[in-house]
């Protein structure tokens, strides 16, 4: 079964602290992996995408890892901001068929000042 | 321009009420999906479009009715809709791959259309 699971379900963190969030899949044969970032209401807003060959990409204060053999990937955020406020949502790629995107649950993550 | 526009922000509507949500992108992607997402769910594929036709339909009921007039429009027509349908409504676009398969390049979303069916 193809799926994606995401740790913690939700993290607080002060203000200038990191975190990694963990995102484990299933999903076969795999294509690619997405962050996305998404505010309450608001369409999520892509952060990085990783292929089967990368293993790490940065994006800002965002660094996304992808562990194909384990078939697991992190998000980690340095020196964290109120506005990282949000749900950090893990989408993997399955295949070549358009459209087949599999979304974790999304970590809710919570900066305070 | 990497924006993906929807109108309208909200929407409120009866069960026998007929209304359209629009999407809108000019970047010249030629795959829009729209998906619909409740709360504290991730979201959820309705349908896609590639080159301005139906590619996928995930067994949605047909009281929602997708349209693309054109490469750069993607509309979902509501009909007869039922309270549980009240949902966040997202379109997105991206580029279509080599031979018709899911693109690397990023599916990039609308800010979604808040729908409440009463």
């Amino acid at each position: 079964k193809n799926q994606v699971e995401q740790s913690p379900q939700s993290l607080i963190i002060l203000e200038g602290k990191n975190c990694t969030l963990q995102c484990n899949y299933t999903v076969s044969p795999f294509s690619n992996l997405r962050w996305y970032k998404q505010d309450t209401g608001r369409g999520p807003v892509s952060l990085t995408i990783m292929t089967f060959s990368e293993n790490t990409k940065s994006n800002g204060r965002y660094t996304a890892t992808l562990d194909a053999d384990t078939k697991q990937s992190s998000l980690h955020i340095t020196a964290s901001q109120l506005s990282d406020s949000a749900s950090y949502i893990c989408v993997v790629g399955r295949g070549s068929t358009l459209g087949r995107l599999y979304f974790g649950r999304g970590t809710q993550l919570t900066v305070w000042p | 321009d990497t924006e993906v526009t929807q109108t309208p922000k909200h929407l409120v509507m009866g069960m026998t009420n007929k209304k359209s949500l629009k999407c809108e992108q000019h970047m010249g992607h030629r795959a829009m999906y729209w998906y619909k997402q409740k709360a504290k769910k991730p979201p959820e594929l309705m349908f896609v479009y590639s080159y301005e036709k139906l590619s996928i339909n995930e067994s949605v009921p047909s009281r929602f009715s997708p349209e693309c007039p054109n490469s750069s429009l993607l509309n979902l027509h509501l009909h007869a809709l039922q309270p549980e349908d009240s949902a966040l409504y997202l379109c997105a676009s991206s580029q279509v791959g080599l031979a018709g398969g899911l693109s690397t390049d990023t599916q990039y979303f609308g800010p979604g259309t808040r729908l409440t069916v009463l």
